[in-house]
């Protein structure tokens, strides 16, 4: 069964400082990774997905299948970044996306 | 505009009554899904509609109905909410490329 963890739920960082948000994954076929972003109580929206390996407001994820891990980063953290990121699987038999629970990241200035 | 809406946006019922939920498309998309929205929890899917007619369950189907005769609307029905059922439930719509377009979110509230 495929699974998705994210195993913090809070990341509190200073305005400035590196940011990784964790993700591991279990599936057993080829994995098609997301993360989703969330800011205060809107819709959410894609940030990245790996198959384009682009960078998005300085965010970026690589796809480890060694470790299974899609952790996403930022060397430089802003206040306006501040919000809930959600990894997502997607499941290609079923075509359904599978969201870990989700980080809250929170930038203080 | 991402082209999907929901409706209501906000609602507040009593236990045992029923409610239905609606998400509205603009673009003709094959594939719809209704999920909820928890603390500790993350998204997780309710049920799925992969065409007209053709619905499938998620993984916390129990106690919702869903239903899509034609393509642009996908309803979702709270047979008899419970408090359990208070959430925020997203609609989703899957566009070209597996890229997801959510809607807005209704907050349920089951008093």
């Amino acid at each position: 069964a495929q699974r998705v963890t994210q195993p913090e739920k809070l990341l509190s960082v200073f305005k400035g400082a590196p940011v990784e948000l964790k993700c591991n994954y279990s599936y057993s076929g080829s994995p098609e990774l997301f993360w989703y972003v969330q800011y205060s109580r809107q819709r959410l929206q894609l940030l990245l997905r790996h198959i384009s390996r682009e960078s998005i407001k300085g965010f970026t994820a690589d796809l480890n299948k060694g470790e299974t891990s899609f952790h996403l980063k930022k060397p430089f953290a802003q206040e306006e970044d501040s919000a809930m990121y959600y990894c997502a699987l997607l499941n290609t038999g079923f075509q359904k996306l599978v969201f870990g629970t989700g980080t809250r990241l929170l930038v203080s200035p | 505009d991402a082209g999907i809406t929901q409706s209501p946006r906000h609602k507040v019922t009593e236990t045992g009554t029923p409610v239905t939920l609606r998400c509205h498309q603009t673009e003709n998309h094959r594939y719809m899904y209704w999920y909820r929205q928890d603390p500790g929890h993350g998204l997780r899917l309710i049920h799925y509609s992969y065409g007209v007619k053709d619905t499938d369950k998620g993984e916390v189907s129990d106690g919702y109905s869903v239903s899509r005769s034609k393509t642009e609307d996908f309803l979702l029905t709270l047979e008899s909410a419970t408090s359990s059922q208070t959430s925020v439930y997203f609609c989703a719509i899957r566009k070209a490329n597996y890229g997801y377009t959510f809607g807005s979110g209704t907050r349920l509230t089951v008093v």
